[in-house]
C-alpha cells in the first residue's frame, strides 16, 4: 500500500545550525510531495512543495530535495530558530491534477533546538 | 489563521455514541479533507470531497461517515464511537477557483476523548 515514512522521529540540532529532515515513500507512482510543519497545538502549516519534474526547489531559509531514483526527498532548514521548534511531516500524492487526490502523511519527525 | 473553522474543538463523550464534527473551508475553497492524528502519530487521511462530491477514500471505518454541502461545509459523522477513535480530527480545504496547488489549509482541529 501506500506509505510515506521517516527515517527519524526526532532530531536535535543546535541554534544555527541546518537541519535535515529526511523521508521516504514508497509510491512510485507519487508525482508531487510537500513538507508541513505541526506547532503544538496548532493544525499542520504548509512549507514547500516539489513536483516530481524537479530534483531540488529553495523557498526562504528551506530547501527541498527529490532523489525519485531512491525515493527519498529531505527538508533542509538553513540557520535553524528556536521558532523552528515543531513535527515536520513529508506528504504526497499521486492523483493531484485529477481533483480526486489523496494526499498522504509521513508519522513525522519532531525537531528540537539547543540553545 | 488559515481560515479553516472546526467545531467543537473539544468534544468528550462515551462509547457507543455518535458525534459529528464540522468543519467551515477557506472561503471560496472547492476541496475538504479530513485527517485523523491520534497521538503521537501521523495524519491519517480519511476522505476527500471536492465541490460537493466524494473524491477519494483512506482508512476510513465503515463507522465513519462524511458529506460536503452545497455552502461546501462538511461534516464527519462518527458512530459506534471505540476508545479508539479517540484523537485529533483535523479538516483541510485547498482548490481556491479551482485550481488545485496541493496546499492544504488545515484547521485547528477537534479533539475527541472517548471514555
Amino acid at each position: 500500500g501506500e506509505s510515506v515514512g521517516l527515517h527519524l522521529p526526532t532530531l536535535s540540532v543546535q541554534e544555527g545550525d541546518n537541519s535535515i529532515i529526511n523521508c521516504a515513500y514508497s509510491n512510485s507512482a507519487s508525482d508531487y510531495f510537500i513538507w508541513y510543519k505541526q506547532e503544538s497545538g496548532k493544525g499542520p502549516q504548509f512549507i514547500i512543495d516539489i513536483r516530481s519534474n524537479m530534483d531540488k526547489r529553495q523557498g526562504q531559509r528551506v530547501t527541498v530535495l527529490l532523489n525519485k531514483t531512491v525515493k527519498h526527498l529531505s527538508l533542509q532548514i538553513a540557520a535553524t530558530q528556536p521558532g523552528d521548534s515543531a513535527v515536520y511531516f513529508c506528504a504526497e500524492s499521486h492523483s493531484l491534477y485529477s481533483s480526486a487526490s489523496k494526499i498522504i502523511f509521513g508519522s513525522g519527525t519532531r525537531l528540537s533546538i539547543r540553545p | 489563521d488559515s481560515g479553516v473553522t472546526q467545531t467543537p474543538k473539544h468534544l468528550i463523550t462515551a462509547t457507543g455514541q455518535r458525534v459529528t464534527l464540522r468543519c467551515s473551508p477557506r472561503s471560496g475553497d472547492l476541496s475538504v479533507y479530513w485527517y485523523q492524528q491520534s497521538l503521537d502519530q501521523g495524519l491519517q487521511f480519511l476522505i476527500h470531497y471536492y465541490n460537493g462530491e466524494e473524491r477519494a477514500k483512506g482508512n476510513i471505518l465503515e463507522r465513519f461517515s462524511a458529506q460536503q454541502f452545497p455552502d461546501l461545509h462538511s461534516e464527519l459523522n462518527l458512530s459506534s464511537l471505540e476508545l479508539g477513535d479517540s484523537a485529533l480530527y483535523f479538516c483541510a480545504s485547498s482548490v481556491k477557483g479551482g485550481v488545485n496547488t496541493g496546499e492544504l489549509f488545515f484547521g485547528e482541529g477537534s479533539r475527541l476523548t472517548v471514555l
